[in-house]
């Protein structure tokens, strides 16, 4: 079966300072990646997605970056975090074709100070 | 811009009671999707609905898709307290890399008092 891991589940960082989030995906290939941020009671807004290993595609401009160096592995990055960098951020992923769901993992809850 | 909105915001109710969340969107769609978020969880995909079909059932779980109102409602019978949680509607639109992205609502919380 098909699991999706994602950490740290929390992570508190200053102003200013670099940013790496982790996800891999495990029993399927070449799977959709997304990578969303959820602020409190608030919806999910799209941040990134992948369709293969080295394609990124940017739906919000920003201060952060996504890549994919393996064909099951998301990585979220920054290279200065600001204050409003804080938020909760989810991994999907999805099969590559329209009427199949999407998977998310646990979160990483990001707090800058 | 936000494609599904969730109505009501917030709902409480009584375990045993029935739970109804409504979602409306703007464009034409392919399918609607409803996710269960619990709190600090990541979301759980519920139920998918097709554009051409009008209601669809899983467990307590019923969900009916109206596309000329571009709207649609997820019913939770006989509610318990492990039903808790915020829902979430979403719509999907095709992008041009081929990828399917969803669009989220805002999300409705749930609140079942035992």
């Amino acid at each position: 079966s098909q699991t999706i891991h994602q950490w740290p589940a929390t992570l508190v960082q200053p102003v200013g300072s670099p940013l790496s989030l982790e996800c891999t995906v495990e029993g399927t290939s070449n799977p959709n990646l997304y990578w969303y941020r959820q602020a409190a009671g608030r919806g999910l807004q799209l941040l990134f997605y992948s369709v293969g290993i080295g394609q990124i595609s940017s739906e919000v401009p920003q201060n952060l970056s996504a890549s994919r160096p393996q064909d099951r592995q998301f990585i979220l990055s920054s290279k200065k975090l600001l204050l409003s960098d804080s938020g909760f951020y989810l991994c999907a992923w999805s099969q590559g074709y329209s009427n199949q769901p999407q998977h998310f993992g646990d979160g990483t809850r990001l707090s800058i100070l | 811009s936000q494609q599904g909105e969730e109505d009501p915001q917030a709902l409480s109710i009584q375990e045993g009671e029935n739970a109804t969340m409504n979602c409306s969107y703007k464009t034409s769609i392919n399918n609607l999707q409803w996710y269960r978020q619990n709190s600090g969880r990541g979301l759980v995909h519920l139920i998918l609905i097709r554009s051409n079909e009008r209601e669809k059932h899983s467990g307590r779980l019923r969900v009916t898709l109206d596309t000329s109102k571009k709207s649609s409602s997820l019913l939770i019978t006989a509610s318990r307290a492990a039903d808790t949680a915020s829902y979430f509607c979403a719509t999907d639109a095709r992008s041009g890399a081929g990828s399917y992205q969803l669009t989220f609502g805002k999300g409705t919380k749930l609140s079942v008092i035992p």
